[in-house]
């Protein structure tokens, strides 16, 4: 199946910086999203973005399918920005089979 | 819109015993809905897929006998952790996704810890 692989791991930064986390996976996708967990665990969807790029306020996205890796940018990061990001990738165009990447924790300090 | 609860938020019980956990599309009709099972600090690992008014599909490795997966409308699927010990201890997600949609949505989780 395919291997969905983020990074950093970790990420620390102060209010106001700038950041961008990444979204390898190992083979051709259809569907490709991405997700933020809150320190609660509450699940968030972020972005569906299979190819090309999306924004949403402070947040935006950029796949290149391609080239087989997808971006999340964050700007003016915020203290409730912190949390672990996911994305997920599946060769389906529906969400069967999504499988989730290891996971960026972000955390922002004022 | 695409608003999942899930239900309850955290339970507590005996080795032995089982729990359900609910999982309802408020506001769409889920013809899909999955589970996940999520360890400390780590990511979301997927048990089964729930289609309604069929059986659960599920995932290698994943004991069916274990964890009952009802799916009876189109709003409600229910985890149902039989005979819970220790192990069973974890974080269950339940997703849901409307007919042709392509976002995957979540419900808050549900925090099991058996004693």
């Amino acid at each position: 199946g395919i291997q969905v692989e983020q990074s950093p791991p970790d990420l620390i930064l102060q209010e106001g910086a700038n950041s961008t986390l990444r979204c390898n996976f190992s083979d051709s996708v259809n569907n490709l999203q991405w997700f933020h967990q809150n320190p609660w665990g509450q699940l968030i969807n972020l972005f569906y973005i299979p190819s090309g790029t999306k924004q949403n306020g402070r947040l935006s996205a950029t796949t290149v399918a391609t080239e087989r890796y997808s971006l999340l940018y964050i700007s003016s990061s915020q203290t409730t920005d912190s949390g672990v990001y996911f994305c997920a990738a599946s060769r389906s165009y529906n969400t069967d089979k999504l499988i989730f990447g290891t996971g960026t924790r972000l955390q922002v300090f004022p | 819109g695409a608003v999942v609860s899930q239900h309850p938020s955290w339970v507590i019980c005996k080795s032995g015993t089982s729990v359900k956990i609910e999982c309802r599309s408020l506001d769409f009709q889920a013809t899909t809905m999955f589970w996940y099972r999520q360890f400390p600090k780590q990511s979301l690992m997927l048990m089964a897929t729930s289609n309604e008014g069929s059986k659960a599909t599920y995932e290698q490795g994943v004991e069916k006998d274990k964890f009952l997966i009802n799916h009876a409308s189109l709003t409600l699927s229910t985890l149902t952790v039989t005979s819970a010990h220790p192990e069973d201890s974890s974080f269950y997600i339940c997703s849901a996704v409307y007919r042709g949609g392509e976002k995957l949505f979540f419900g808050s989780g549900t925090q099991l810890s058996v004693l």
